[in-house]
């Protein structure tokens, strides 16, 4: 059973451009959304998290957007970069059970220069 | 800070033969996750520990595979017999009580069952 569905599961955007990722849960108990980048060779790193409380939270040039009624989230990248080259992986948990994720399939992200 | 070390980072064995993983997390870190990472099957949890206890192994896909964590700064992940379709990389994760949800991953330890 795959509690969150990522698309796409590749996506190639040119330089400067805006890339998104969209994510859909099932469980409505899950309340903390994060997104974890992942570069070749190495392990996921939390890049950005949101909790259902809010619809949007913005770090510099990484947005999440998030609609509780529809249970989807989106990332989205503004002036993409080819350092943002990555794999992008979507997830979810719930503060009670100590944050256990719950991983989308991941999204491989290609910024071209 | 060293971050969470995993060993060894590659690992090639025959079929039937017993590996072991070992992951060091971050110091003061009083959770410990292990995550399977495959193309066809994404990033799995396979079981994790709070206070060196594991709280919830629901993930470990059969038998053959055993984790321990004997103290606050040493897991393992045992497979035995080893299998082909074992071959993934394999992560170890930490977190701790102030920030329960930010999970800091180690570099993983790439498997292959021949």
């Amino acid at each position: 059973q795959q509690q969150v569905k990522q698309s796409p599961q590749s996506l190639i955007v040119q330089k400067g451009g805006i890339s998104i990722i969209n994510c859909a849960y099932e469980n409505t108990a899950f309340d903390y959304f994060p997104w974890y980048q992942q570069f070749p060779g190495k392990g996921p790193a939390l890049l950005i998290a949101i909790r259902p409380d809010v619809s949007e939270k913005k770090e510099g040039r990484f947005t999440i957007s998030f609609n509780k009624s529809a249970k989807q989230f989106s990332l989205h990248i503004m002036d993409s970069q080819p350092g943002d080259s990555a794999t992008y992986f979507c997830a979810a948990s719930r503060q009670g059970s100590n944050y256990k994720l719950t991983f989308g399939k991941g999204t491989l992200l290609t910024v071209n220069p | 800070d060293a971050g969470v070390i995993q060993s060894p980072r590659h690992e090639v064995t025959e079929m039937g033969q017993e590996v072991t993983l070992r992951c060091k997390p971050i110091s003061g870190h009083n959770s410990l996750f292990w995550y399977r990472q495959t193309m066809m099957r994404g990033l799995e949890l396979l079981i994790y520990f709070n206070n060196n206890v594991p709280i919830d192994d629901s993930g470990m896909p059969e038998d053959r595979f055993s984790a321990k964590m004997p103290n606050a700064s040493f897991s393992t992940l045992k497979i035995q017999p080893s299998e082909p379709r074992d071959s993934a990389v394999y992560f170890c994760a930490s977190s701790f009580a102030g920030a329960p949800d930010t999970q800091y991953f180690g570099p993983g330890t790439r498997l292959t069952v021949l």
